[in-house]
């Protein structure tokens, strides 16, 4: 357990539905990171908050993903109408600056299954 | 384009010997670099990072060395258990940017009794 929690662990949903993923990041980290990760793939970078701050996004984020991180600590990524494509594995990592090391820690995913 | 990636898809160790897992990494701004581990549903774990100011870095029974000349990087882990079996990512960053890490494939890792 690296401290970074996320809900639900699973979701199951029908195409053009909304789903709301929810991260708690480790309690003294202003970093949070939000990473999409396909089978047999590695994770891949959607977007960064430094606090509340939302401060880079990928050109993976259409715009039907929007996140937010309003008071600086858990962050919520939200897909609407969703699409068969959007079916993977959405991580959350946090980290702070620290004598050096930026390690990015991960929660465990929320697998996400678009029907 | 930048691209991490990882020379062996797939590696097969006896118990307790050492494995060694490679990796190459295209972006000659990369200055920090992570290996992690991820067992299946699960999240990646945190194994070890080195900065590019270093060559080597030592942890528990795991080395990261790493060759800026040729952008390589590689992972010992020493007396392999069985609880070592699973996949490991190398990720790479770079300074000026949110610090957002860009992975390779991953190379899976069994561990034979």
């Amino acid at each position: 357990d690296t401290g970074v929690s996320q809900d639900p662990r699973h979701k199951i949903t029908k195409r053009g539905q909304n789903v709301t993923f929810r991260c708690d990041p480790i309690s003294e980290h202003n970093r949070l990171y939000w990473y999409r990760q396909t089978l047999g793939q590695g994770p891949e970078f959607l977007t960064y908050f430094q606090n509340e701050a939302q401060l880079e996004k990928s050109r993976l984020l259409s715009d039907r993903f929007s996140a937010e991180r309003p008071k600086g600590s858990f962050s919520t990524l939200e897909i609407q109408r969703t699409e068969q494509g959007d079916s993977a594995m959405y991580l959350c990592a946090s980290s702070r600056l620290s004598g050096g090391s930026e390690a990015q820690y991960f929660g465990p995913g929320t697998r996400l299954l678009v029907l | 384009g930048e691209s991490v990636g990882l020379h062996l898809p797939t590696l097969s160790v006896q118990e307790g010997d050492n494995s060694i897992i490679n990796c190459a990494y295209s972006n000659s701004a990369s200055d920090y670099f992570i290996w992690y581990k991820q067992e299946s549903g699960k999240g990646p774990q945190f194994i070890i990072d080195i900065r590019s100011n270093m060559d080597k870095r030592q942890g528990q029974r795991v080395t990261v060395l790493l060759n800026k000349t040729v952008k390589h990087l590689s992972l010992q882990i020493a007396a392999t258990q069985p609880g070592d079996s699973a996949v490991y990512f190398c990720a790479e960053s770079r300074s000026g940017s949110a610090r957002q890490l860009t992975f390779g494939s991953g190379t899976q890792l069994t561990v034979l009794p």
